[in-house]
């Protein structure tokens, strides 16, 4: 089973501030990882897929990185919508998420 | 546009049965396979399985094998997802979405998602 860690569970910022988020798998999935942004009542939003590549009308203010076993999504400056969860997801072998890492305003 | 426009909230109890809907609009509905994915309350999203509609192909999830039914009506654009027995457990939010393309044993990232159908189950 492809298991995915997200780290921080919680990271606490101000607007116009950065954020890096990690996705660590406990076994290589290449580069297999999509990132999702989830607000309350809303669906997932897919920003990033294949690691680095950004969804179609994702500002770049988004970006990923990463292959293997260590992922990591980085978000500059902060803007008001941009608070929420966010989830990792493998598709190396049959899709899971990861535990999320909730951006919340400092 | 692509869109997926999903079925609204229902209210059930324990052991009823129940379907909810996915329509999609926008492109060739046979062409795409369509996912579904559960999200109960304060928990990690679950892939739950992916069905084709042109020939109906589904691939289950181990964890739902045999809890749940996948279909597609093509001559309406709309997948199901349905329930003969609910559980309590049952009660989350369910999702639709579209990957671009999926393999023997995985799916692309879908960036097409419907609204989601909220299920209460009460025991």
């Amino acid at each position: 089973e492809t298991v995915l860690t997200q780290s921080p569970a919680t990271l606490a910022l101000s607007p116009g501030e950065s954020a890096t988020l990690s996705c660590r798998a406990n076994f290589s999935i290449s580069k297999y990882l999509a990132w999702y942004h989830l607000k309350p009542g809303q669906p997932p939003r897919l920003l990033i897929h294949d690691a680095s590549s950004r969804a179609t009308g994702v500002s770049d203010r988004f970006s990923g990185s990463g292959s293997g076993t260590d992922f990591t999504l980085t978000i500059s400056s902060l803007e008001p919508e941009d608070f929420g969860l966010y989830y990792c997801q493998q598709r190396a072998i049959w899709p899971s998420f990861g535990g999320g890492t909730k951006v919340e305003i400092k | 546009e692509v869109q997926l426009v999903q079925s609204g909230t229902e209210v059930k109890k324990s052991g009823d049965s129940l379907r909810i809907s996915c329509r999609a609009s926008g492109y060739s509905f046979s062409l795409y396979w369509i996912a579904w994915v559960r999200q109960l309350p304060g928990k990690v999203p679950e892939w739950m399985g992916v069905i084709y509609p042109g020939d109906s192909d589904t691939k289950y999830s181990p964890s739902f094998q045999g809890q749940v039914t996948m279909s597609v009506d093509k001559s309406i654009n709309t997948a199901y997802l349905q329930w003969s027995s609910l559980k309590a457990s049952d009660s989350g939010m369910y999702f639709c979405a579209r990957p671009n393309y999926c393999t023997r044993d995985s799916c692309s990232a879908p960036e097409y998602w419907g609204q989601g159908s909220l299920v209460t189950v009460s025991s």
